[in-house]
């Protein structure tokens, strides 16, 4: 049962516009999300986070909305430039793990052409 | 400073056989955690430690595979009788404390033949 979901495989956008990438999550006991971005042959790197207690966080281009009533967040990507090629994972955890065992998404590959 | 580190990069083994796979996390960092990247799939959780204990196991799939962090640094985790199943990419990350942003290796690409 795949508590996590992301429902796009991927995502091609141009450069300058803005790319939007989707996370939907089933268990209501999550309370922590993140959003990961992974290069080719590389681990997964940290982009940002939302607490369950807000309903935005924005970081310079990178902007996560959580609505926790539909169980849904997405990532805001503005304006998208090439390098952001990569796959996003999108990832939940609780506080009832003590937020360590994280739960991930089977990703989106964006493709932002120039 | 350096990064969590994975060893070997790539291993192919054969059905039966036993390995080792080897994570350095970052020099500091308390927690650890293994994870399994199967192909078209999002990580999955294995394994997480504080300290030298394994604090919370329940991603382990059965009981061929098995971790150790004997000094509350170096991880290695242990495949017996490995399966064609078990091949996967096998992450490993580690973070400063609890809720703390976890920072992951490149990982092993694991092929059992």
């Amino acid at each position: 049962d795949q508590q996590v979901k992301q429902n796009s495989p991927s995502l091609s956008v141009q450069e300058g516009r803005i790319s939007i990438l989707n996370c939907d999550y089933t268990n209501s006991m999550f309370d922590y999300f993140l959003w990961y971005k992974k290069y080719p042959a590389e681990g997964p790197t940290f982009l940002i986070s939302i607490s369950s207690i807000k309903d935005k966080n924005e970081d310079g281009r990178f902007t996560v909305f959580l609505n926790k009533s539909a169980k849904h967040l997405s990532l805001h990507i503005v304006p998208s430039q090439p390098g952001d090629s990569a796959v996003y994972f999108c990832a939940a955890s609780a506080q009832d793990t003590g937020f360590q065992k994280l739960v991930f998404g089977t990703g989106t590959r964006l493709l932002v052409s120039p | 400073g350096a990064g969590v580190s994975q060893t070997p990069s790539n291993k192919v083994t054969e059905k039966g056989k036993y390995v080792e796979l080897r994570c350095d996390p970052i020099s500091g960092h308390t927690a650890l955690y293994w994870y399994r990247q199967s192909l078209g799939q999002g990580p999955e959780f294995l394994i997480y430690f504080q300290g030298t204990g394994a604090a919370d196991d329940s991603g382990l799939p059965n009981d061929r595979f098995f971790a150790v962090r004997p000094e509350g640094s170096v991880s290695t985790l242990k495949i017996q009788r490995t399966e064609r199943g078990d091949s996967a990419v096998y992450l490993c990350a580690s973070s400063q404390g609890a809720a703390n942003e976890q920072f992951f290796g490149p990982g092993t690409r694991l092929t059992v033949l």
